[in-house]
């Protein structure tokens, strides 16, 4: 079957950096994406991976690696408005988003 | 204003009534897409279209039907509610049904009773 993995909750301190790990087993490969849901809202496109590599977007970054199945998102200077929960989501051989269940990110001051 | 309106934004709903959500998009993409979120859960495909006139099933589509008449809208009804439909339903839309980056409504939230 298709799986997702990523942790349920991280909390951290504002000012800091946070990396939020994505393991995948899928049916095929045609990309990592990752979202931004903040509470009662609707989630919202961050990055996108195909090739192996760190893509850096501002003060968040996202990181690939097709041979491992793992991925991770890396937030620099948090902000309180990063609390939020960070979706991972594969795009599989049909084309067909595969989502995990989501990260909550906690920002402490 | 450019993206996608979805409505009602929250309802509450008896046991075996009909519903429908609606879905207006106005940034001409091909695909549209339901998908419902519960707590714990990813977000679930209930069906899609990749583009007017064609539907798909996606990974929970029993209890629930749409419909895609042209480009801008993509309702999700539910002809009969049960209370395991109690969720926080999504519509989205992509420019392509080939990529991954969706925009989403802002969410309907039904509950069943």
């Amino acid at each position: 079957g298709q799986n997702i993995d990523q942790p349920t909750e991280m909390t951290a301190t504002e000012g800091a950096i946070v990396q939020i790990n994505c393991t995948y087993q899928t049916s095929g490969f045609n990309g990592l994406f990752w979202y931004q849901q903040h509470a009662g809202e609707a989630p919202t496109f961050l990055s996108y991976n195909v090739l192996d590599g760190l893509e850096e977007k501002g003060r968040f970054s996202s990181f690939l690696s097709r041979s491992k199945g793992y991925s991770y998102l890396l937030l620099k200077e948090l902000q309180m408005k990063d609390s939020a929960s960070y979706l991972c989501a594969v795009l599989d051989s049909n084309y067909q988003l595969i989502w995990g269940a989501g990260t909550k990110l906690i920002i402490k001051p | 204003i450019a993206g996608i309106t979805q409505a009602p934004t929250s309802q509450i709903l008896a046991a075996g009534r009909r519903m429908t959500l609606r879905c207006t998009q106005d940034m001409r993409h091909n695909a549209m897409y339901w998908y419902r979120q519960d707590l714990g859960l990813g977000l679930r495909l209930i069906h899609y279209s990749n583009t007017a006139g064609t539907t798909g099933k996606g990974e929970v589509p029993d209890g629930y039907s749409v419909s895609r008449a042209n480009t801008d809208d993509f309702p999700l009804t539910l002809a009969s509610a049960v209370p395991s439909q109690t969720s926080v339903y999504f519509c989205a839309s992509s420019d392509s049904p080939d990529t991954g980056e969706l925009f989403f409504g802002e969410g309907s939230r039904l509950t069943v009773l």
